[in-house]
């Protein structure tokens, strides 16, 4: 079974609609990373956030992190169209590695 | 700005022949990755390294393998390509290994034939 798991394979909101990406994990870890990847790109890190820390913010994105129920999410607000793209949360776990989820497609309509 | 570049962006090979894909970061880092995505899933990894002249096995690491000649050069080769080999391949650098960013390349679509 897979470590790190984005809970939705898809999702698709309006422009300007609020939108939360889940993750949960299934080991001990130090950090754990968003990662935003648009079509033909590679992935580009949104946000870091460490054990200790319960919650980070960047611009129009926060996420959170529960490390008593294995668990994170990240929340967009007021949404583009520039947003659309596949949104993976990564782990780290203290090692020299990252275990990616398998990502949320996230399309934003006009 | 942290960059790594990724040559070729793209490449047609045909069964059983070698690839070798390349990868060159400016941004000084220690430790640099080779991952895979399949259509429609996340990233998995095959090696990686910490010090130029070192790598090692990440998660698929058969069929593949991989050189760091320089601390800014990370190559993986596969010498007998095969059809399931048909991917995306991503290079990925990061200065504390995974206790920070991973700054990525821009992928190498690889169509094996």
């Amino acid at each position: 079974s897979q470590l790190a798991e984005e809970n939705s394979w898809a999702l698709s909101v309006h422009e300007g609609e609020s939108v939360t990406v889940n993750c949960s994990y299934k080991t001990s870890i130090t950090a754990l990373q968003w990662y935003r990847q648009k079509s033909g790109k590679g992935p580009a890190q949104l946000i870091l956030i460490r054990s200790n820390e319960r919650e980070k913010r960047n611009g129009r994105l926060r996420a959170t992190l529960d490390t008593s129920s294995q668990s994170s999410s990240l929340s967009i607000t007021a949404t583009r169209c520039e947003d659309t793209a596949v949104y993976f949360c990564a782990l780290n776990t203290g090692n020299y590695k990252y275990v990616f989820g398998a990502g949320t497609r996230l399309k934003v309509i006009a | 700005e942290a960059a790594v570049t990724q040559s070729p962006r793209s490449k047609v090979a045909v069964t059983g022949g070698k690839v070798t894909l390349s990868c060159h970061q400016t941004n000084n880092h220690d430790y640099m990755y080779w991952y895979r995505q399949d259509t429609g899933h996340g990233l998995r990894l095959i090696h990686y390294s910490y010090v130029a002249d070192s790598t090692e096995k990440g998660d698929i690491p058969d069929g593949y393998k991989a050189s760091r000649p320089s601390q800014e050069n990370f190559s993986l080769i596969l010498e007998l390509a095969s059809l399931s080999q048909t991917a995306v391949y991503f290079c990925a650098s990061s200065d504390r290994g995974g206790k920070d960013t991973q700054y990525f390349g821009p992928g190498t679509r690889l169509l094996v034939l």
